[in-house]
């Protein structure tokens, strides 16, 4: 398996402009995780996912971020419109039940907004 | 809720030298107690997990033992390189019910080791 793939690896978009962030987790994992990373804040969950439906959204910050498990094999997280304390690494995560709760996580998406 | 405290860093070292990283935990019930490594440029890995009391995650060479009675899974290694510079995260899986599967992580504590 290829591991967690997330896209786009690196993002600079102007303050407004809407982001999306991708995600493929590990086929078979019924968990899938994100995070924000920042050196302020460290590392934050932001929501997750039990078999494609979202379980815990208490840490996405605002209206302004959504995010959606359309499949089993892809997530999307987007902020909409987008402000420079946005600015962080997202990351995200896929795990199973038979797996023991260790987390895969991808390479992550460093997102600049200007 | 459920916490995971780690030591203050930055923690500098020489090549070769004994590292200890202190992690205590607040939580309810059973959890499994994780230590996560992230190298520059990558994300999080699993370095090593404990599942119960007494039970000791090794990897590469770190060592980690689950201690119930003080609520602690600090981490060592008794010889490090300075290929193990990066940053390293304890974290504790809730025990079950509806938040099973979601971790809950330290700070992290950033490592440099000198050749």
């Amino acid at each position: 398996d290829a591991g967690v793939i997330q896209s786009p690896r690196h993002e600079v978009t102007e303050m407004g402009q809407e982001v999306t962030l991708r995600c493929k987790p590990i086929s078979g994992h019924d968990y899938l995780f994100w995070y924000r990373q920042t050196m302020m804040r460290g590392l934050e969950l932001l929501i997750y996912f039990n078999n494609n439906v979202p379980i815990d959204d208490s840490g996405m910050p605002e209206d302004r971020f959504s995010a959606k498990m359309p499949n089993a094999s892809f997530s999307t997280l987007k902020i909409q419109p987008s402000e420079p304390r946005d600015s962080a690494v997202y990351f995200c995560a896929s795990s199973s039940i038979e797996g023991a709760n260790v987390l895969t996580f991808g390479a992550g998406s460093r997102l600049t907004v200007l | 809720g459920n916490s995971v405290t780690q030591m203050e860093g930055p923690v500098t070292l020489s090549e070769e030298a004994f590292l200890t990283i202190n992690c205590t935990y607040t939580a309810t019930g059973y959890p499994s107690l994780f230590w996560y490594v992230q190298y520059p440029g990558e994300g999080l890995q699993l370095l090593l997990k404990a599942t119960k009391a007494d039970d000791k995650g090794s990897n590469k060479g770190f060592e980690a033992t689950y201690r119930k009675e003080t609520t602690s899974f600090h981490l060592e290694k008794g010889s490090v390189q300075v290929s193990d510079s990066a940053v390293y995260f304890c974290a504790l899986s809730d025990a079950g019910g509806t938040s099973y599967g979601k971790l809950t992580f330290g700070q992290g504590t950033i490592l440099t080791v000198h050749p």
